[in-house]
């Protein structure tokens, strides 16, 4: 069963600073992975998807990397601002998986403080 | 890329009683899926909608406290039945986009308070 894993679990960080978000999954034959934003008692914003066969992806001040043979994958905010502040979160979506189902962190609580 | 609505944004409901949850998205999809967010967790996943065929349901979601309709390409229900406290989550509805890169979608979700 595919577990997937988000170090920290908060992080409180100066405006302007560049931060990693951290995201481990235990079995790496996996699809794609996808980092999402979740502001307080919101929906889900997708931010990034890597495929499998792919290092990284880019979006603005937004770059995720993947090594899926360690199962691991991070996310980079360059220059962070206080509308950043959200909770981030990864999944994974497995080869094993019937019926494409995403299987979640338990996401990075973001502050940034002005 | 997709845009979700869901409707009642939130509700505050009684013990006993059963709630709807409706989702329409702007595309036609294949596959619709229905999360729960309980509060202060992740996303578990509840089912899997497909149209023309039962929803599959995942470990520990029995379509009896969960009846989910999907009666055409772009609109699915959701029903939350006989509910208790614990029900108290946010209810997400999902599709993935089209496309070789098939990025997941998210509504806005549905806020749930049960007392």
């Amino acid at each position: 069963k595919q577990e997937v894993t988000q170090i920290p679990a908060a992080l409180s960080v100066p405006e302007g600073e560049n931060l990693v978000l951290n995201c481990s999954f235990t079995d790496s034959a996996i699809y794609n992975l996808q980092w999402f934003r979740q502001d307080p008692g919101k929906g889900l914003t997708s931010l990034l998807l890597i495929q499998s066969s792919q290092r990284e992806q880019t979006s603005g001040r937004l770059n995720a990397s993947l090594d899926k043979s360690s199962g691991r994958s991070t996310l980079y905010i360059a220059a962070s601002q206080p509308g950043d502040s959200a909770t981030y979160l990864c999944a994974v979506k497995g080869i094993n998986n019937a019926g494409n189902m995403l299987t979640f962190g338990g996401g990075t609580r973001l502050m940034v403080k002005p | 890329s997709a845009v979700i609505s869901q409707k009642p944004s939130r509700d505050i409901c009684q013990r006993g009683t059963s709630l709807t949850i409706q989702c329409q998205v702007d595309s036609q999809v294949t596959m619709m899926f229905w999360y729960r967010q309980q509060p202060g967790q992740s996303l578990t996943l509840i089912a899997t909608a497909n149209q023309g065929s039962e929803a599959t349901y995942e470990s520990g979601f029995v379509i009896d406290k969960f009846p989910i309709s999907r009666p055409n390409l772009t609109f699915s229900t959701l029903t939350v039945s006989n509910m208790s406290p614990e029900d108290s989550s946010i209810y997400l509805c999902s599709v993935v986009g089209q496309g070789a890169r098939e990025t997941q979608y998210f509504g806005p979700g549905t806020r749930l308070l049960v007392l």
